[in-house]
């Protein structure tokens, strides 16, 4: 079955220092992959998706991405972190065209 | 444009009582889907429509939970005779057409809170 795991519920960061959430996934096939955002009181946004070719992708608010076949994996990585990046974030890969299968989230919490 | 919307923001609601949750998509959107997030955890997909064609309900918890959806527009979430496990955020999404060769960008409204009691 499809499933997606993000193995750190929390994560606690300095302004800015490096950031990387992980990633793992199970799906048979070649995966369309996403990373999105949810800040408090906000609905879900996009950050980056990987659907084929250059394995590295590039998201918006400074954000990427690497997949590795290999691995299952899709960790989400960011050079220098804001207090703004605090928020939820989640990884899924598409069940099908039709649905979207979630991780449980990790939580990101910047100090100044 | 506008996005997606959700009503209400909030629910608050008995146990025992059925509620309704509405979902506008975004205009020319012929796919919607409903997911639901417990609190601590990822989103659970329940339903999926796309145009005029039976709906993938394979997600629905149980016969309690139904959705339905005229054409291209409104859609509504319906559970019956709820129960505390029901608690969560229940958010919709929409895109356009969603074939099997490609796949399109799902767009989400901020979605609506129930608390049953």
């Amino acid at each position: 079955a499809q499933s997606v795991t993000q193995p750190d519920i929390h994560i606690t960061v300095s302004e800015g220092a490096s950031l990387e959430l992980r990633c793992n996934y199970s799906y048979g096939a070649t995966p369309y992959l996403f990373w999105y955002v949810q800040s408090p009181g906000q609905g879900l946004q996009l950050l980056l998706k990987y659907f084929s070719g250059d394995t590295l992708v590039q998201g918006i608010k400074g954000f990427e991405a690497e997949f590795k076949r290999s691995q299952s994996s899709f960790n989400l990585r960011k050079p220098s972190v804001h207090w703004s990046d605090a928020a939820e974030y989640f990884c899924a890969v598409a069940g099908g065209y039709n649905k979207l299968i979630f991780g449980a989230g990790t939580r990101l919490a910047v100090h100044p | 444009g506008a996005g997606v919307s959700q009503s209400p923001s909030n629910k608050v609601t008995e146990k025992g009582k059925d509620v309704e949750l509405r979902c506008d998509p975004i205009s020319g959107h012929t796919a919607l889907y409903w997911y639901r997030q417990r609190l601590g955890q990822g989103l659970e997909f329940l339903i999926y429509f796309q145009g005029n064609s039976a709906p993938d309900k394979s997600g629905l918890p149980s016969d309690r939970f139904s959705a339905e959806r005229t054409g291209e527009s409104v859609s509504t979430l319906t559970i019956q005779r709820t129960q505390q496990e029901d608690s969560a955020v229940y958010l919709c999404a929409s895109s356009l057409a969603s074939v099997s060769s490609s796949y399109n960008e799902q767009f989400f409204g901020p979605g609506t809170r129930l608390t049953v009691l």
